[in-house]
């Protein structure tokens, strides 16, 4: 199974401001995704980041907001930009392998 | 559009059964999936069906019925630790998961 590291693991920003979460995955996969996870509720889909082509948004998500990268197989990043504290939440990166799919440990994400 | 409906808490005994259900209406259907999430943590991987019938894995085992748009998560023997969230998916068109809107599972002694 695939190893997903994800880093910050845990931030706490200001309004206005942007943060970049890492994902790190310890084999080639081709298909990436980005979670969101409010407070007590279930994971939503932001975006699905393949190597080599613009990630595909979900309805409700838009680039300007989570600009990602797709650099090579094994990396993704999911900006945060113009936070504001609605933004607070976990950030999960997943991966397809197979016909399973694994999570990272998540980003906790809390803005002022 | 995508629609997957769960029971949002349940509770039950240490030693029981439980059943969680799961429905869901989605365009196209390759799969459906289980995953266990513990507070604070990532969710695991508990189960797939993609075919009609019972798939029985230890205590846990998952349940499809395509034509009824409907499966379920059977836990056997509830130990404390079982106290999780459970997440039905489906991976409806393409590659991405639908999440549904998750279980609260509380067990107690």
């Amino acid at each position: 199974s695939a190893v997903i590291s994800q880093k910050p693991s845990r931030d706490i920003c200001q309004r206005g401001t942007s943060l970049t979460i890492q994902c790190q995955v310890d084999s080639q996969v081709t298909m990436m995704f980005w979670y969101r996870q409010q407070p007590g509720q279930s994971l939503t889909l932001i975006a699905t980041a393949n190597q080599g082509s613009e990630a595909t948004y979900e309805s409700g998500f838009v680039i300007d907001k989570f600009p990602i990268s797709r650099p090579n197989l094994t990396f993704s990043t999911l900006t945060v930009s113009n936070m504001s504290p609605e933004d607070s939440s976990i950030y999960l990166c997943s991966v397809l392998q197979g016909y399973e799919q694994f999570f990272g440990p998540g980003t906790r994400l809390t803005v002022l | 559009g995508q629609n997957i409906d769960q029971p949002t808490e349940m509770t039950a005994t240490e030693g029981a059964i439980v059943q969680i259900n799961c429905t869901y209406q989605t365009s196209g259907f390759n799969g459906l999936f289980w995953y266990q999430q513990h507070a604070g943590e990532a969710p695991t991987f508990l189960s797939y069906n993609v075919l009609d019938g019972l798939e029985e894995k230890g205590r846990f085992s998952s349940f499809l019925s395509r034509s009824k748009g409907y499966s379920y998560l059977l836990l056997k023997e509830l130990q404390m630790k079982d106290s999780a969230s459970y997440l039905c998916a489906v991976r409806a068109d393409t590659d991405k998961l639908i999440f549904g809107t998750g279980t609260r599972l509380q067990v107690f002694p």
